[in-house]
């Protein structure tokens, strides 16, 4: 089945703990991204990936990092978390980068950070 | 300035009433694409219509349509005898070039519709 899969679906954390969020899909899809879902404000773009070892910056990427070392995998990674990175996070994933053939996200990572 | 602007935050209507969600969109580009995700309870995104800049018909699927207006720049969604199922989190969303060959979706904050029974 062509699926991008996030884990966990669900992480509570401590302040400063590192941790990293893995996004893998199957479908052979040169773009990915991260989006983190906050109430009131929609989805917003953290960081994409064009293809492997192509990465930039999305609207709100401070705090985040992300690797695009192989095809399939984009992890998220917060070096330091903080609360305001408590939030639901979005993994895509895209044939092509301008959205002709459509996105598929995963199901979604719950952050919670305390 | 939003790029994608859902003004109904909240919703509810009864079931089997129609309800009309409306999204507006700002772009300078000629070739962009516009999407409806629905996010019911359980979080997941449901993709549920692609559309391209140069298509500007309406399309019906079941009891869902949508009215992409150009000159408006609007692409409304309207779903018709509604269903305590349709409850969710609607996301209006385009992507659009951000120059350099790279592109980007952005989403709207979203409409929020309860359906009750």
């Amino acid at each position: 089945e062509a699926q991008v899969t996030q884990n966990p679906r669900y992480l509570i954390t401590v302040t400063g703990k590192k941790l990293t969020v893995t996004c893998s899909q199957n479908m052979n899809h040169e773009y990915m991204s991260w989006y983190r879902q906050d109430p009131g404000l929609g989805l917003r773009q953290i960081y994409y990936s064009m293809n492997v070892e192509v990465t930039d910056k999305g609207d709100v990427p401070e705090g985040y990092k992300v690797s695009r070392k192989e095809k399939r995998n984009f992890p998220l990674i917060l070096e330091s978390p903080s609360p305001n990175q408590t939030s639901l996070y979005f993994c895509a994933s895209s044939p092509l980068m301008t959205g002709a053939y459509g996105y598929t996200f995963g199901s979604g990572t719950r952050l919670t950070v305390v | 300035a939003q790029k994608v602007t859902q003004a109904q935050t909240e919703i509810s209507v009864v079931e089997k009433e129609d309800v009309t969600l409306d999204c507006v969109y700002e772009t300078r580009d000629t070739t962009y694409y516009l999407f409806w995700y629905k996010q019911p309870p359980s979080g997941e995104l449901v993709f549920l219509i692609r559309r391209n800049s140069f298509d500007e018909q309406n399309e019906i699927s079941g009891r869902y349509s949508w009215n992409f207006q150009k000159s408006t720049s609007s692409f409304n969604f309207t779903i018709t005898a509604s269903q305590v199922v349709d409850s969710a989190v609607y996301f209006c969303a385009l992507s659009e070039s951000k120059g350099a060959g790279s592109y980007q979706l952005t989403f709207g904050k979203g409409t929020k519709l309860s359906v009750i029974p």
